[in-house]
């Protein structure tokens, strides 16, 4: 079955600079990767997800590239904020409708 | 309702005891998910729903945990004979089969389930 790793698993960076987490996988065959951005005690949320047949995403802060050759994709996020603090989690998908999620990353904005 | 509701938001049980945990998800979603996340960790997944029927669940740990949906709207996850091994936040999702939305899953808070 599908294995999806995630790195790092905890990141500090200081207000304004950028986060970038990396997500690789192992199903060829998967098609659809979406980003999960999870608060305490709440739902995971979606913040930016990128299909087979585009190679970069953005949306203000957040970006997210693909790389299927090499089967990774990566959440980057700039001009970090306080309320950027948060578990991110990565996902992947064939289209067989339910999701694979990675370990999450626990990210901290330190003001 | 504006998003998927979960009920309870904590269940306390003893363990041997049965629980049940709600799922209302968006309106004219077709599509159901359930998900059992583990402290620390990323969500898994459990059973899927398209309407009434249960394509998929693969994900089940064991034949104590039972999900239906009987009208294609609310979903109800049972857990049979509760066990320590089954405290987790158990998570429902749901997602349109709009073309353009296909495969966005929206989450609910969850249900955090502890057995004690």
């Amino acid at each position: 079955g599908e294995n999806v790793e995630q790195h790092p698993s905890t990141l500090s960076v200081q207000e304004g600079d950028s986060a970038v987490i990396k997500c690789t996988y192992s199903d060829s065959a998967s098609n659809y990767f979406p980003w999960y951005k999870q608060e305490l005690g709440k739902g995971p949320q979606l913040i930016i997800d990128i299909r087979s047949n585009v190679g970069e995403k953005k949306d203000q802060r957040i970006a997210v590239t693909l790389n299927k050759t090499a089967k990774h994709f990566s959440l980057h996020i700039t001009e970090t904020q306080p309320e950027d603090s948060a578990v991110y989690f990565c996902a992947v998908t064939d289209y067989g409708q339910n999701f694979v999620f990675g370990p999450g990353t626990r990210l901290s904005v330190l003001p | 309702g504006a998003g998927v509701s979960q009920s309870p938001r904590y269940k306390v049980a003893k363990r041997g005891q049965d629980v049940a945990l709600r799922c209302d998800p968006i309106s004219g979603h077709v599509s159901l998910f359930w998900y059992q996340q583990a402290l620390g960790q990323g969500p898994e997944f459990l059973t899927y729903f398209q309407n009434e029927a249960q394509l998929d669940k693969s994900g089940l740990p064991s034949d104590r945990f039972f999900a239906e949906r009987p009208e294609g709207s609310v979903s109800t996850l049972k857990i049979q004979r509760t066990q320590q091994e089954d405290s987790a936040v158990y998570l429902c999702a749901s997602s349109s089969r709009d073309r353009l939305a296909k495969n966005i899953q929206y989450f609910g808070a969850g249900t955090r389930l502890s057995v004690l």
